[in-house]
């Protein structure tokens, strides 16, 4: 079983949708929780991050976090065709050496239809 | 504010060749990381130098090598490649590690 698993899509929504984009992991070492946006033939963005319980709100977007259903979120509000891309979740815990680790999930695809 | 360069863009090389991939992280950032994205295993993570330091390494074989230079420039290597090395190799860098990557564009590496 890996870590994190998010579920690949792909996701085709009309614009102005609520999206919601989804993570579930099995580490309950983790501490801090990101979001990443990759558009095509591009490196990933970080749009969110994110280190307690609860929800954080930028924009647009709303990250949630659920620790103790080890369970993250990412709510997209009034989509747009410019949101299209791979969302990829991310999380990271100490390693032995007391360094950050972070664990990617595969992504979702995500298609804002005009 | 200049973003992570990576260099070259595309790659294609042969079976058995070797190769080196080059990153430049934004300035005052000392961690870097690298990562393999293919489609079917998404981001894997390779290994994390911090202050030319190893502090982090994933579950890559020893063919899979990298070094930081004094200025945080980061270069990986790869040696005696083979076909499943196809992938796009991405740089990211952060001020601590683990605090909010920035990625460069990544390299594409074809190996034929």
């Amino acid at each position: 079983q890996k870590e994190v698993e998010q579920d690949p899509g792909p996701l085709s929504v009309p614009e102005g949708a609520i999206v919601s984009l989804n993570c579930t992991y099995s580490n309950s070492a983790f501490q801090y929780f990101m979001w990443y946006r990759q558009y095509s033939r591009k490196g990933p963005e970080l749009l969110m991050y994110t280190y307690s319980s609860g929800n954080k709100e930028d924009g647009r977007f709303t990250a949630q976090v659920d620790k103790s259903s080890k369970y993250i979120s990412l709510f997209i509000r009034d989509s747009q065709p410019s949101d299209s891309a791979t969302y990829l979740c991310a999380m990271s815990a100490r390693n032995s050496g007391g360094y950050q680790k972070v664990t990617f999930g595969t992504g979702t695809k995500l298609q804002v239809i005009p | 504010k200049a973003g992570v360069t990576q260099t070259p863009r595309y790659l294609i090389k042969t079976r058995g060749q070797q190769v080196t991939l080059s990153c430049s992280p934004i300035s005052g950032h000392r961690s870097v990381s690298w990562y393999q994205q293919t489609p079917g295993q998404g981001l894997q993570f390779l290994f994390e130098y911090f202050s030319e330091t190893q502090r982090n390494k994933g579950n890559f074989p020893g063919r899979f090598s990298g070094r930081q230079f004094s200025n945080s420039r980061s270069e990986m290597n790869v040696s005696t490649l083979e076909l499943g090395d196809s992938a796009l190799y991405l740089c990211a860098s952060s001020l601590r590690g683990g605090d909010g990557y920035t990625f460069g564009s990544g390299t594409r590496l074809t190996v034929v």
